[in-house]
């Protein structure tokens, strides 16, 4: 299955700006798949990257907030904007897995102070 | 929209014993049940899933049974190891051609040598 590095591993981060995470995949995926899990919480999907499109939102989540990139098939960005201390949380990005199932990043653990 | 429970949100066993995680969902129209492991500081590790086609499956110390029926789940890990002490996720998702996973409030195992 792929491999995904993403970074930063963490952060801490001022109220009032925005930090960029990085998602690098070692194959080719139509794809990219954006989580938050916020402190001993479960994971709540942000948003789905397609290459070539915009990004799709879930409910609760906007693109002003968190603009996804998508260049190209291997990559993928999140940025966090006008960050708060409630968006202190785990950022995950998946890709979906052969056959069946995700495989996760190891996450960006972020601190707003 | 689907919904999965989880219990218990915290175990704690001891070494060599077995561990016992049920999940429950709302969606009859769920067809593929992954389990995910997330070590300290790691992303979530599928470790076993189950088509709606098969009521159990194995892998070595774990296994997943599946009532349709009842529509829940459950993960089973025998002989107990440190090792196996992590956060455990069951999610229930719908193929429709790209998969809709939704995730449960994960379970906290911690296994005592």
């Amino acid at each position: 299955s792929a491999v995904i590095s993403q970074k930063p591993s963490r952060d801490i981060c001022q109220r009032g700006t925005s930090l960029t995470i990085q998602c690098q995949v070692d194959s080719q995926v139509t794809m990219m798949f954006w989580y938050r899990q916020q402190p001993g919480q479960s994971l709540t999907l942000i948003a789905t990257a397609n290459q070539g499109s915009e990004a799709t939102y879930e409910s609760g989540f906007v693109i002003d907030k968190f603009p996804i990139s998508r260049p190209n098939l291997t990559f993928s960005t999140l940025t966090v904007s006008n960050m708060s201390p409630e968006d202190s949380s785990i950022y995950l990005c998946s890709v979906e897995a052969t056959p069946y199932g995700y495989t996760f990043g190891s996450g960006t653990r972020l601190t707003v102070v | 929209g689907e919904n999965v429970e989880q219990h218990p949100s915290t175990l704690s066993v001891q070494e060599g014993d077995s561990a016992v995680i049920k999940c429950t969902y709302s969606d009859s129209a769920s067809n593929y049940f992954p389990w995910y492991k997330q070590e300290l500081g790691k992303g979530p590790q599928l470790i076993i899933d189950i088509r709606s086609n098969v009521g159990e499956k194995k892998d070595q110390r774990i296994a997943v049974t599946l009532n349709k029926t009842a529509k829940h789940f459950s993960l089973h890990i025998t002989e107990t190891q440190p090792e196996d002490s992590a956060v455990y996720f069951c999610a229930a998702s719908i193929n429709t051609g790209g998969f809709k996973t939704i995730f449960g409030a994960g379970t906290r195992l911690f296994v005592k040598a």
